[in-house]
């Protein structure tokens, strides 16, 4: 199936450093979401973009919708050592069919005290 | 707040059983989906449900079938496990009515299958 480019892999950040991740796709998109995943927990929905250009805060995480509708970014302000997790991005085209979702193989963050 | 439970967090089965694996959720959601997670692969669709008794085949479906008698209840089963199967499952729900069916999916906290 198909996947989405999600990048970084992997990063580690001094705590109250500001992280950005995004994710990036051949196919046009009429949905981005992000979600947080902890050690042995399912992924958590953390903001969901709907429109092109959108731009979105939840706390201290800000989400955007890319004008070409083929990538989308999330960033973190000021960030804290419970931020620690894999963050995954999920993307619904429609080509992709109504009800599926198409994941990134997520950014696992690690946060330095 | 939207409430997907997966019956059990750990699971260690053998090879060749018949194994269920049960999803249940309260939102009232039309939609159901199984996934696998394994490092390096992120998640990989086995098969969703988007109403009662109707099922479609994900990427991955070989090897698995799932059940939809009920609405909140969406049961993958593993016909004759294997060792290929040890990993992590999935669920997750959505609603489909409003936003024209781009309803962001809910997951559960997943269940750790170990096949011996």
């Amino acid at each position: 199936g198909q996947q989405l480019n999600q990048s970084p892999q992997s990063m580690f950040i001094q705590e109250g450093e500001d992280v950005s991740m995004n994710c990036t796709s051949s196919s046009i998109f009429n949905t981005w979401l992000w979600y947080k995943q902890d050690p042995g927990e399912g992924p958590v929905l953390l903001i969901a973009l709907y429109k092109a250009g959108e731009l979105t805060s939840n706390g201290r995480l800000t989400a955007q919708f890319g004008i070409t509708r083929k990538d989308s970014f999330l960033n973190i302000s000021a960030s804290i050592p419970s931020d620690v997790g894999i963050y995954f991005c999920a993307g619904q085209s429609i080509t992709s069919g109504t009800y599926k979702y198409i994941f990134g193989t997520g950014t696992r963050l690690k946060v330095l005290a | 707040d939207v409430k997907v439970t997966q019956s059990s967090r750990y699971l260690v089965k053998r090879t060749g059983e018949k194994v269920f694996l049960e999803c249940v959720q309260d939102m009232d959601h039309e939609n159901m989906f199984w996934y696998r997670q394994d490092p390096g692969l992120g998640l990989r669709l086995i098969y969703f449900s988007y109403d009662v008794k109707m099922k479609e085949k994900g990427d991955i479906p070989e090897g698995y079938s799932v059940s939809r008698e009920k609405k909140e209840r969406f049961s993958l089963i593993l016909e004759s496990a294997s060792t290929n199967q040890t990993s992590m499952y999935l669920c997750a729900s959505s609603s489909f009515l409003d936003r024209g069916g781009n309803q962001p999916q809910h997951f559960g906290d997943g269940t750790r299958l170990s096949i011996l």
